[in-house]
């Protein structure tokens, strides 16, 4: 069965400096979603992506944040001047145009030091 | 936007016995409730759904029943195994555009052999 694929499964990094998260979306699948989930709390939404642009971001989604679709597989969230906040599991999702059934990849554990 | 709320966080079963995880949410509009079962270092994976135009749907020994009046749904788990200890996601979804589900925090189940 498909499944959606993220790389790498735990990135360390040190304050200030950019990280770049990658996501293999299932391959028939139109809308991708990047999630984050600090630990112990709640799986929250950062941003959705359909048709080469952002269609929905949330407040947590900020400048520091960007995504990018660079080739036909490939669905990468970079985050900038990290700070010690952003440690948490990352999460991406897609779906396809005909169902509301979203489906996640393992996650990326950053962790910011 | 949706608000979700779980409960409880943590639920202690014996093996055999049912469990039941609660969800309200605030906007009456969403119409697309799914459950996400994430074990220990495992993707969320989506174990059952139910739309708003259904009050009940069960899959084996999970059910889901939703009560839009007044915007409650439920997860039930019968017969619990060992190996239905996990932590359960409610979710719910607006019909715009990308869909996005909101998560619950999450109940953490623990089945006891």
């Amino acid at each position: 069965e498909p499944e959606v694929t993220q790389t790498p499964s735990h990135q360390v990094t040190q304050m200030g400096q950019e990280v770049i998260l990658r996501c293999v979306p299932i391959s028939n699948h139109l809308y991708f979603y990047w999630y984050r989930q600090i630990l112990g709390q709640k799986v929250e939404f950062l941003v959705s992506f359909y048709n080469n642009e952002i269609s929905e971001k949330s407040e947590i989604f900020d400048d520091q944040f960007s995504v990018e679709r660079p080739d036909g597989s490939n669905f990468t969230l970079k985050i900038r001047s990290t700070k010690l906040e952003d440690s948490a599991m990352y999460f991406c999702a897609s779906r396809t145009g005909g169902t509301e059934k979203a489906f996640f990849g393992q996650g990326t554990r950053l962790t910011v030091v | 936007g949706e608000n979700v709320e779980q409960h409880p966080s943590t639920l202690s079963v014996q093996e055999g016995d049912s469990a039941v995880i609660k969800c309200t949410y605030s906007d009456s509009a969403s119409n697309y409730f799914p459950w996400y079962k994430q074990e220990l270092g495992k993707r969320p994976q989506l174990i059952i759904d139910i739309r708003s135009n259904v009050g009940e749907k069960k899959d084996q020994r999970i059910a889901v029943t939703l009560n839009k009046t007044a915007k409650h749904f439920s997860l039930h788990i019968t017969e619990t195994q060992p190996e239905d200890s996990a932590v359960y996601f409610c979710a719910a979804a607006l019909p715009r555009g990308s869909y996005i589900p909101t998560f619950g925090r999450g109940t953490s189940l623990i089945v006891h052999p």
